[in-house]
């Protein structure tokens, strides 16, 4: 079973709110990546990172923003919500060198802008 | 440019029986990796099963195997003995290198299958 959280599980906030996603893993994995999904549809990679203080985007442009200060830990920061902010966000970690490079995901946070 | 297709938005089957899931690829890419991913209505992505390019047998995990058929980029998941547990989506990704540096582990995904185990 992966040990990787996300908090919080269900959000719902007002628009031009500033909020946080919560992402740790505790398998000492490097590689960390943040996915966002609509519901039913295919997942979009919007941040990754591959190590403390490193972090680049991905394929989906996103207005949020990601850090990388301790290895286990990977908030996403919204400075202003909006409701096309409203989506489920996904966290997920793998560890170089394994051989699947599985990537173990946490259990999503879905978001709801008003 | 590297893609994953899916082309069966939903499906249907009996309990009990056997169903395949459609997944074909495209990549330039040597060496690369596909992957099925479980997405139940609760959210979580719960891996499956793993095809490397170079494996030449089939990746089997319990009830899932992979139909792999690398000329035709190919990997389909066929799932035995349907459970009503098994209804959710299923998701279709492959392994990529890229980025500035390299070697970063990538996964693009399919649009998903729905299936719908019916007692």
């Amino acid at each position: 079973e992966a040990d990787i959280y996300q908090t919080p599980r269900y959000l719902v906030i007002g628009t031009g709110k500033k909020i946080t996603l919560e992402c740790s893993q505790t398998m000492g994995h490097d590689k960390m990546y943040w996915y966002q999904q609509d519901p039913g549809m295919e997942l979009h990679l919007i941040h990754y990172s591959y190590g403390v203080n490193s972090t680049e985007k991905g394929d989906l442009s996103s207005e949020s923003t990601v850090s990388r200060i301790r290895t286990e830990h990977f908030p996403l920061t919204l400075e202003s919500a909006r409701p096309s902010h409203t989506s489920q966000y996904l966290c997920a970690s793998t560890l170089s060198g394994t051989d699947y490079n599985e990537q173990f995901f946490g259990p999503g946070t879905r978001l709801t802008v008003l | 440019a590297q893609k994953i297709t899916q082309t069966q938005p939903g499906m249907f089957v009996q309990e009990k029986e056997a169903v395949t899931l459609d997944c074909t690829y495209d990549t330039s890419d040597q060496s690369y990796g596909l992957f099925w991913y479980k997405q139940p209505s609760s959210g979580e992505m719960i891996f499956l099963i793993y095809q490397g390019s170079y494996d030449e047998q089939n990746a089997t995990e319990g009830r899932y195997s992979l139909n792999f058929q690398k000329a035709r980029k190919s990997a389909n998941l066929v799932i035995s003995a349907s459970q009503l547990g098994d209804s959710a989506m299923y998701f279709c990704a492959m392994r990529s290198y890229g980025g500035i540096s390299g070697g970063y582990n990538k996964l693009i995904f399919g649009a998903g299958t729905r299936l719908a185990v019916h007692p």
